[in-house]
């Protein structure tokens, strides 16, 4: 079974600086994509960024990037330039490719936004 | 487009009470998934569907039924709702399978539950 880990309970970042969530991952699969969501205290669960795992360059969308070391089965995400509203949860998502519905979760990490 | 809708937003029940907890999404996407999410433990697999009439477990399903008749609805029943099933629900659905952007899941705004 696959598993996803994320050895960062809690991390904090003063605005404007960077932070990197770390993710780690397990499986015997070769084809599958990772995706990092964020859970801000609405609860709504929004996508942040996703990879897939043939492809070697590291994904980013804006202030957000991936750092996807596959060999490693590592996956972490940075966020640059941190404002307030990145305060949230993050959770990293693994999921085989062709089960479009069946993402595992790993615990999250709540980043704290300091002024 | 709603995306993915979810009722009710919370629902508080008292044990051996049944209830469905309902999802809809109008994006026209063949695949949807349940999920609990309980505190330290990130969101897990309850069931899923790949498409209308067809539907499969996840990792904890117990406890909890679906069907789907429609391509839009994928609703959850809670046959006799105890108080382990006290969590957060969520529902998501993606297109289908091909691509990071088509397997990319899409969740609701999730559905409290509380069982007393």
């Amino acid at each position: 079974a696959q598993t996803v880990t994320q050895s960062q309970p809690e991390m904090s970042v003063q605005e404007a600086e960077t932070v990197t969530l770390s993710c780690t991952y397990d499986t015997s699969e070769s084809d599958y994509y990772l995706f990092w969501y964020k859970q801000p205290p609405s609860r709504q669960m929004i996508l942040v960024i996703r990879q897939e795992a043939y492809k070697q360059q590291n994904a980013t969308e804006n202030r957000f990037s991936v750092n996807f070391q596959k060999a490693a089965k590592s996956f972490s995400l940075k966020i640059s330039d941190s404002q307030l509203g990145d305060a949230a949860m993050y959770f990293c998502a693994y999921g085989r490719a062709g089960t479009a519905s069946k993402l595992t979760f790993g615990t999250g990490t709540r980043l704290q936004v300091t002024l | 487009n709603a995306g993915v809708t979810q009722t009710p937003k919370f629902q508080v029940l008292k044990t051996g009470q049944s209830m469905t907890l309902q999802c809809a999404q109008d994006m026209n996407h063949e695949y949807m998934s349940w999920y609990r999410q309980d505190p330290g433990m990130g969101l897990r697999l309850i069931h899923y569907s790949v498409g209308a009439g067809i539907t499969d477990q996840g990792e904890v399903p117990n406890g909890y039924n679906v069907s789907r008749s429609t391509t839009e609805d994928f609703p959850l029943r809670l046959l006799s709702a105890a108080p382990s099933q006290t969590s957060v629900y969520f529902c998501a659905s993606s297109l289908i399978p091909g691509s990071a952007y088509q397997e990319t899941q899409y969740f609701g705004p999730g559905t409290r539950l509380l069982v007393l």
